[in-house]
């Protein structure tokens, strides 16, 4: 099975600035990687898939990148919208797996 | 424009039995897999099952497997999620959610259905 490890788990921040999340698969997942925004009380949001393709309606101040074990999401600048909980998923095979997730918090 | 509309859920004493359903609409049901996430009370998203299009492929994750049972009916575009022999362990809200291009990441996801396990 692989495992997915996200860090931080959480992150304190200021509207403006610029942060990173990482996300590591125990093997090589190639470049089958989604990242899902989730506000509490809410469905998650699908963000990012094939690592780094923008789902539609994302705004641009996101981006992905990375393949085979190593992945980055980026926010180039924190607005308030983007206060929640960040979770990466494998689906290069099953079991589907997610990350632990980052709480992105205001500093 | 895609809907996921969950039912079913509540509370139930370990040992119990729930079934979810999500009727969708807005989209071609029968040609996407359609999956179960949970997110269970101060812990992250937990894959739970996955089926594809025809239904003739099911996947599930350990924790779930051999208690709970996936299903669809392509004619009612209904997903469901049988879950039988419950523990606390099971408590948490539960997602149906479509796959994006047949591929199990995904793009549109129910409400979301509250499953509390307790004596």
């Amino acid at each position: 099975d692989i495992q997915m490890t996200q860090s931080p788990s959480t992150l304190s921040a200021s509207v403006g600035d610029r942060v990173t999340i990482t996300c590591r698969a125990s093997q090589s997942i190639n470049h089958w990687l989604a990242w899902y925004q989730q506000r509490p009380g809410k469905a998650p949001n699908l963000v990012i898939y094939d690592a780094s393709t923008l789902e539609g309606g994302v705004p641009s101040r996101f981006s992905g990148s990375g393949s085979g074990t190593e992945f980055t999401l980026a926010i180039s600048s924190l607005q308030p919208d983007d206060f929640a909980t960040y979770y990466c998923q494998q689906y290069s095979s099953y079991p589907l797996s997610f990350g632990g997730g980052t709480k992105v918090e205001i500093k | 424009d895609v809907k996921l509309l969950q039912s079913g859920g509540g509370f139930v004493q370990p040992g119990g039995s729930l079934r979810l359903s999500c009727a969708a609409s807005g989209f071609t049901f029968s040609i996407h897999g359609m999956s179960w996430v949970r997110l269970a009370p101060g812990r992250g998203l937990e894959w739970v099952s996955t089926i594809i299009g025809s239904g003739s492929v099911t996947h599930y994750a350990d924790s779930v497997k051999g208690r709970f049972t996936i299903s669809r009916d392509n004619s009612k575009n209904t997903l469901y999620l049988e879950m039988n022999s419950l523990g606390v362990e099971d408590t948490a809200f539960y997602y149906c959610a479509k796959d994006l291009a047949q591929l199990p990441h995904f793009d549109s996801w129910g409400q979301g259905t509250l499953v509390t396990v307790s004596s």
